[in-house]
């Protein structure tokens, strides 16, 4: 039973284009949520993050929308980068991003084509 | 400020081995949690440890275990290797009150 899903294994987009990617959750109870960023090689880094009382958080070119209602978020990429080629992986917590278990999606692998 | 740092890095084991891996964290944090990344299943989580107590567990078998030394030092072995428990195995460290996990560059694990 996948709580956290990201329906889209991989996505292309062009370079200065926006990259769009997407996260569905089934647990009404999870209260915070975040998206992370892997490289090959290396673990996962933290991008950004939202809380359940918020509907939308935006930290330079990266912002994470959240539909509570359709329990959707979205983290948009704008204007996408070479560099931000990699896997990216949505998490939610039911404990306000506590370190005692995130579930994590499966992630999506974005490709920004020059 | 050092990383997470996890040794060993790559790792190869036959079928029924037991291995063990390390993690240090973060200078000053307390809690370090474990994940497994498979192709097929994305990030799992293992366990947390806060102060040399187990405070979590995900739904691994008994085969899974992990420990925490007072310096925060973590450790965590697999007994009875599976093919399955082939996996990149990540740890992630947190501070007091923070609600972002750091994660290691992982152990690379391959059951022979």
């Amino acid at each position: 039973d996948q709580q956290v899903k990201q329906n889209s294994p991989s996505l292309s987009v062009q370079e200065g284009r926006i990259s769009i990617l997407n996260c569905d959750y089934t647990n009404s109870m999870f209260d915070y949520f975040l998206w992370y960023k892997k490289y090959p090689a290396e673990g996962p880094t933290f991008l950004i993050s939202i809380s359940s009382i918020k509907d939308k958080n935006e930290d330079g070119r990266f912002t994470v929308f959240l539909n509570k209602s359709a329990k959707h978020l979205s983290l948009h990429i704008v204007p996408s980068q070479p560099g931000d080629s990699a896997v990216y992986f949505c998490a939610a917590s039911d404990s306000g991003g506590g370190a005692d278990g995130l579930t994590f999606g499966k992630g999506t692998h974005l490709i920004i084509q020059p | 400020k050092a990383g997470v740092t996890q040794t060993p890095r790559y790792l190869i084991k036959t079928r029924g081995q037991q291995v063990t891996l390390s993690c240090s964290p973060i200078s000053g944090h307390r809690s370090v949690s474990w994940y497994q990344q498979t192709p097929g299943q994305g990030l799992q989580f293992l366990f947390e440890y806060f102060s040399e107590t187990q405070r979590n567990k995900g739904n691994f078998p008994g085969r899974f275990s992990g420990r925490q030394f007072s310096n925060s030092r973590s450790e965590m072995n697999v007994s009875t290797l599976e093919l399955g428990d082939s996996a990149l195995y990540l740890c992630a460290s947190t501070g007091s009150g923070a609600n972002v996990l750091t994660f290691g560059a992982g152990s690379r694990l391959t059951v022979l």
